[in-house]
């Protein structure tokens, strides 16, 4: 396994400006997380995907975040209007339904919105 | 409803020292709980997990956990601390059952060891 990847590693937009991140799980892995971590606080939970479906979003998913995970492979997700407050680690993590338990985290995108 | 409560933000340890991280949690449910360290500008790497089965728990790099029912604690341990232990450390819970396994997590707490 070469682990989850995560694309950007960092990221500097203007307050303002939409941004897009990748995720992509370990082969085979159906299960997806979403996580912010914002400066000197843990990872908050975001979303969850189960292979394509995303099947729950945390209230701190605003109507300017969407993500997507349209083949169950690779997941997106997109702010809108970035705002300051956006400014945070974006965590993924995968899993199976085997290993439930056990997530794997990627190096996540740092964001920083001016 | 779950969290994690840990508590002080920073630990210092000299170098060779006991290492003791505490954790707490609140759990509705049977909970899983976790270790995970965090290096600076990287992801999370597992240290260790307790999943209904020994209570005492060995995990990589010599860091070991016990989970206490009776006082909702799983607090973290190594008996001689090494200067590349250094870093944050989180503890968090997640469900047994259910089939979203999110993880909830403390606030983290930043490990100095000092030479």
């Amino acid at each position: 396994d070469t682990g989850v990847s995560q694309d950007p590693r960092h990221k500097i937009t203007k307050r303002g400006q939409n941004v897009t991140f990748r995720c992509d799980p370990i082969s085979e892995h159906n299960r997806l997380y979403w996580y912010r971590q914002t400066l000197g606080q843990g990872p908050e939970f975001l979303t969850y995907f189960q292979n394509e479906a995303q099947l729950e979003k945390s209230r701190l998913l605003s109507d300017r975040f969407s993500a997507e995970r349209p083949k169950g492979s690779f997941s997106t997700l997109e702010i809108q209007r970035t705002e300051q407050g956006d400014s945070a680690m974006y965590l993924c993590a995968s899993t199976t339904d085997k290993t439930q338990e056990t997530q794997y985290f990627g190096p996540g995108t740092r964001l920083l919105v001016l | 409803a779950q969290s994690v409560t840990q508590l002080g933000s920073h630990v210092s340890v000299s170098e060779g020292a006991l290492v003791l991280l505490r954790c707490n949690y609140s759990s509705s449910v049977p909970p899983y709980l976790f270790w995970y360290v965090q290096y600076p500008n990287q992801g999370l790497q597992l240290l260790l997990k307790y999943t209904s089965a020994a209570t005492l728990v060995k995990g990589i790099n010599g860091f070991e956990a016990e989970f206490k029912k009776s006082e909702t604690s799983f607090h973290l341990t190594k008996p001689s601390a090494h200067m590349s232990d250094a870093a944050e450390y989180f503890c968090a819970v997640s469900r047994v059952t259910g089939a979203n396994s999110k993880l909830t997590f403390g606030k983290g707490i930043t490990l100095s060891v000092r030479p």
